[in-house]
């Protein structure tokens, strides 16, 4: 059963800096690409980023981004430890939002499949 | 990349079919078979329930069916049940190589 959960949320203030991690299980977490989508507190979903896993012959680690996020947020991931992440910097009350990760469909898709139970930002002075 | 536009609300009496549009451009919903719809319940994460304009995971029941026409897809519920009142997303993957939501849709029982 695939496994996805999410920590690191919390309070920041803005400008200020969050890392969040998401702890993987119950799937070859290196063969599938993972993503963050966010939502704003009583808003729709919205993709924020992807980092593409391995085919099974080469790892590829390529990462996409939102528009809306680029050069503030950097997703990363550590197939040895099954953790995927998103560094966040210059936050902005924008960004509040409950965070999910989530497995997409294979090595290389920014389509969510499963998702975690999501952690909150909250960036406020 | 804009937000694929869906109807708020909509509702229907258990029983009945009721039908969510979700609209794109020819960058998304018009160029490619990639189109998703997800269920999520309050204080709930997401849950697939469509993939690929009309397949359903292991699990979801038959009366969740999707299509597509143009830049519009949609999803059908028949025979409307009790457990259905939730918020509706539809996605699609666009030409920038990412992935769209929807505005999304509260589907009410009445």
């Amino acid at each position: 059963e695939v496994q996805l959960l999410e920590s690191g949320g919390g309070l920041v203030q803005p400008g200020g800096s969050l890392r969040l991690s998401c702890a993987a299980s119950g799937f070859m977490f290196s063969r599938y690409s993972m993503i963050w989508v966010r939502q704003a507190p009583g808003k729709g979903l919205e993709w924020v980023s992807e980092i593409s896993g391995s085919d099974g012959t080469t790892y590829y680690g390529t990462t996409f981004y939102a528009d809306s996020v680029k050069g503030r947020l950097t997703i990363s991931r550590d197939d040895s430890k099954n953790t995927l992440y998103l560094q966040m910097s210059s936050l902005r009350a924008e960004d509040t939002a409950v965070y999910y990760c989530a497995k997409a469909i294979n090595w290389r898709s920014p389509r969510p499949d499963s998702w975690g139970q999501g952690t909150l930002v909250t960036v406020s002075s | 990349q804009s937000a694929l536009t869906q109807p708020a609300s909509v509702s229907g009496s258990p029983g009945q079919s009721i039908t969510i549009s979700c609209t794109g451009t020819s960058s998304d919903v018009g160029a490619f078979n990639y189109v998703s719809w997800f269920r999520q319940y309050p204080g709930k994460a997401p849950q697939v329930v469509i993939y690929d304009i009309n397949n359903r995971p292991s699990g979801i029941s038959n009366r969740f069916s999707g299509s597509k026409s143009g830049n519009t897809a949609s999803l059908t519920i028949s025979g409307l049940q009790a457990d259905d009142e939730a918020d509706y997303y539809c996605s699609s993957y666009t030409s920038s190589d990412t992935e769209v939501f929807g505005t999304g849709t509260k589907v009410t029982v009445l």
